[in-house]
């Protein structure tokens, strides 16, 4: 079944650690996506990439840092100087050609 | 730039009542507007999509939505609600091809909807 795989499912981090999540996906598509999600603050975009090596920040960058070394692939990772990063972590693709972005499970991201 | 409203943070609704949840957007440019269903701990679904043609859309479960321009609205509905629909509903909006912001979307802080038998 085609899909995008976030993994691990839960993830804790310690302080001063940082820490990558996985997305991997095997749609075909082109674009890839992002996004952290707070109670009652709705999708928030982290980092977004429209093509192989090359991402763009999205409006919480800091903190986070992005690759997309394969159409498949697009880790994030949270360093240390993201001071406040307990929260859902979901990642996104669409065909470029298409608005309709499809997510993955999300990763729960909590800090020891 | 976009944003979306979501007017109601919570709405508890009996099995078998109607339900709407209602958003509204602010935009300087046309825009396409979506709704997506999210069931705990799990990622986004979307529900239907609105990019042009008929302002009444249908999508998935029986959910439809209608976009109403000059009121900027794009309000959610379902006749008759069951318990499964139980879930977080988020409104979102992305800008057509050419107008900047291409394939990205804002989302509202969402709804949850709470079906109670």
């Amino acid at each position: 079944d085609g899909g995008i795989t976030q993994s691990p499912k839960y993830l804790f981090r310690k302080e001063g650690q940082n820490v990558t999540l996985s997305c991997e996906q095997n749609l075909n598509h082109d674009a890839m996506y992002w996004y952290r999600q707070d109670p009652g603050q709705g999708l928030r975009l982290i980092y977004y990439s429209q093509i192989v090596n090359d991402f763009q920040k999205g409006d919480i960058a800091e903190g986070y840092s992005v690759s997309r070394e394969k159409k498949e692939s697009f880790p994030l990772t949270v360093t240390s100087a993201q001071k406040n990063p307990t929260a859902f972590y979901l990642c996104a693709s669409n065909r470029d050609s298409s608005y309709i972005q499809y997510f993955g499970a999300g990763t729960r991201l909590s800090v020891l | 730039a976009q944003s979306v409203t979501q007017l109601d943070s919570q709405v508890p609704v009996f099995e078998e009542a109607p339900v709407e949840l209602r958003c509204n957007y602010s935009s300087s440019v046309s825009v396409y507007l979506f709704w997506y269903v999210q069931y705990p701990n799990q990622g986004l679904q979307l529900l239907l999509k609105y990019l042009s043609g008929s302002t009444l859309v249908k999508g998935i479960n029986g959910f439809e939505a209608e976009f109403n321009k000059s009121q900027t609205s794009f309000h959610l509905r379902k006749p008759s609600v069951h318990i499964s629909d139980t879930a977080e509903y988020f409104c979102a909006v992305s800008a057509p091809p050419g107008t900047g912001g291409y394939n990205k979307l804002i989302f509202g802080a969402g709804t949850r909807l709470a079906v109670h038998p």
